[in-house]
């Protein structure tokens, strides 16, 4: 158990709605990073907050959007969902060791839209 | 950013040895070396994280070599249970080199009886 929670566990919904995935890092771990893993894929970076703030941005779609609230706890927005949405999102919290940052991921939150 | 590059895949069989090895010729100096490993249907996990020479923890060990174009990541007498897909990154988690962003493919490793 890496101390990062994600809800729902499953989800199923169809094209062109909108979902809300929630991501609780671990206690005292200011930042949050979430990823869209597609089936037998690699990982692909969304976006990553800090204390509240967006502090990076990978290949997000205009129609998924998040935001880390002032617990710290973050959500992903999915909107006018597509088949191709269908993927394993995880959020990790970070902490750093010295120089470096080390990612704790959450169970994930399987999406599959129909 | 740096770049990795690793074995798509791997077999082994139970009670050996495996070694993954990761390619990252460029390399920066304050860059340092991180391996995950991922279940199906899980989030990866971190096992090992070094900067040079050798680094060995409960579960693993990583070799380093002096130029640090590559590493080595070595796990001792493997089981079913560490068939998974390993992951290799390199950076320091902040600023340019953020490479906690960038995850390639890993290796998948198989593990047989």
């Amino acid at each position: 158990d890496s101390g990062v929670t994600q809800t729902p566990k499953h989800l199923i919904t169809a094209t062109g709605q909108r979902v809300t995935l929630r991501c609780s890092p671990r206690s005292g771990d200011l930042s949050v990073y979430w990823y869209q893993q597609s089936l037998d894929q690699g990982l692909q970076f969304l976006i990553q907050y800090y204390n509240g703030e967006e502090r990076a941005k990978g290949n997000i779609l205009e129609r998924f959007s998040a935001q880390q609230f002032p617990d710290l706890h973050s959500e992903l927005n999915l909107s006018s969902l597509e088949l191709g949405d269908s993927a394993l999102y995880f959020c990790a919290s970070s902490v750093r060791h010295g120089r470096v940052e080390t990612q704790y991921f959450g169970p994930g939150t399987r999406l599959l839209v129909l | 950013l740096a770049k990795t590059t690793q074995p798509i895949s791997m077999d082994s069989y139970e009670g050996q040895e495996v070694n993954i090895t990761c390619s990252h010729n460029n390399i920066a100096t304050n860059d340092y070396i991180t391996w995950y490993q991922q279940f199906p249907s899980q989030g990866p996990r971190f096992i090992i994280q070094g900067y040079k020479t050798k680094v060995t923890n409960e579960v693993a060990s990583l070799f380093i070599p002096a130029d640090r174009k590559s590493s080595t990541l070595s796990l001792p007498r493997v089981s079913l249970s560490d068939t998974a897909v390993y992951y290799c990154l390199v950076g320091d988690g902040k600023g340019d080199s953020n490479y906690q962003l960038i995850w390639g493919a890993g290796t998948k490793l198989i593990i047989k009886p």
